[in-house]
């Protein structure tokens, strides 16, 4: 148990659906992540809220969009995802402000997301 | 583009043996290195965080060193066991961005 918990852990979904993925830190943690992780690739950075406010979109497409209503929950909001969306995605936390430099982040199970 | 590498891409090691492998990253703008394991249908766990060049970490069998002005850091693994077997990520964070730049990983198997 990481403290970390994400949900659904698998979500297979059309392309013209519309879904959204859950993540709750029970850390006390006030910053928070999303990571996409496609096979044999590094993990990639899409989003980061730090005190409830989004301080990195790494040019992530608008059918993703996060949303951050207090320290402890992070959704993805997801809509007409393409194929090449299928992927793992990771929720972490952290402590401090910001990535925090020499603090670890914890991690969810993730999501495994198939778009048909 | 900053880049981390780490090598080698995977390892097959037999039980009771040691290995190490390593993590490249800029030399510039060090902020800090971290180590994470990652077993297969469970979530990435933090090992280390290491911030100063010269840093020696331990936890059980697994140490890690630290060389930022050539930009390298190696992990150890003393006595391999089955349960090691896991990817493991290293991620640098330059100044203090707030982006980790990950390493593809370094999948380790122990053979029995």
């Amino acid at each position: 148990e990481t403290g970390v918990t994400q949900t659904p852990r698998h979500l297979v979904m059309g392309m013209t659906n519309k879904k959204s993925l859950k993540c709750e830190q029970h850390l006390g943690h006030n910053a928070m992540y999303w990571y996409k992780q496609s096979a044999k690739k590094p993990l990639e950075l899409m989003f980061v809220y730090s005190l409830e406010e989004r301080v990195e979109n790494n040019s992530v497409p608008s059918r993703f969009s996060p949303e951050c209503p207090n320290s402890s929950h992070l959704f993805l909001h997801l809509h007409t995802l393409q194929p090449e969306d299928s992927a793992l995605y990771l929720c972490a936390s952290s402590q401090g402000a910001y990535q925090g430099g020499n603090q670890p982040q914890h991690f969810g199970d993730g999501t495994r997301l198939s778009i048909l | 583009i900053l880049n981390v590498e780490q090598s080698p891409q995977s390892l097959h090691v037999q039980e009771g043996d040691s290995t190490n492998f390593t993590c490249s990253f800029p030399s510039s703008n060090f902020y800090a290195l971290h180590w994470y394991r990652w077993e297969t249908a469970k979530s990435p766990e933090a090992l280390f965080v290491m911030t100063l060049n010269g840093d020696e970490k331990k936890k059980g069998r697994i140490s890690a060193t630290l060389n930022t002005k050539e930009g390298y850091s190696y992990l150890y693994i003393k006595g391999s066991q089955p349960e090691d077997s896991a990817t493991y990520l290293c991620a640098f964070l330059m100044d203090s961005n707030y982006q980790l730049i990950w390493g593809a990983g370094t999948k380790l198997i122990i053979k029995p």
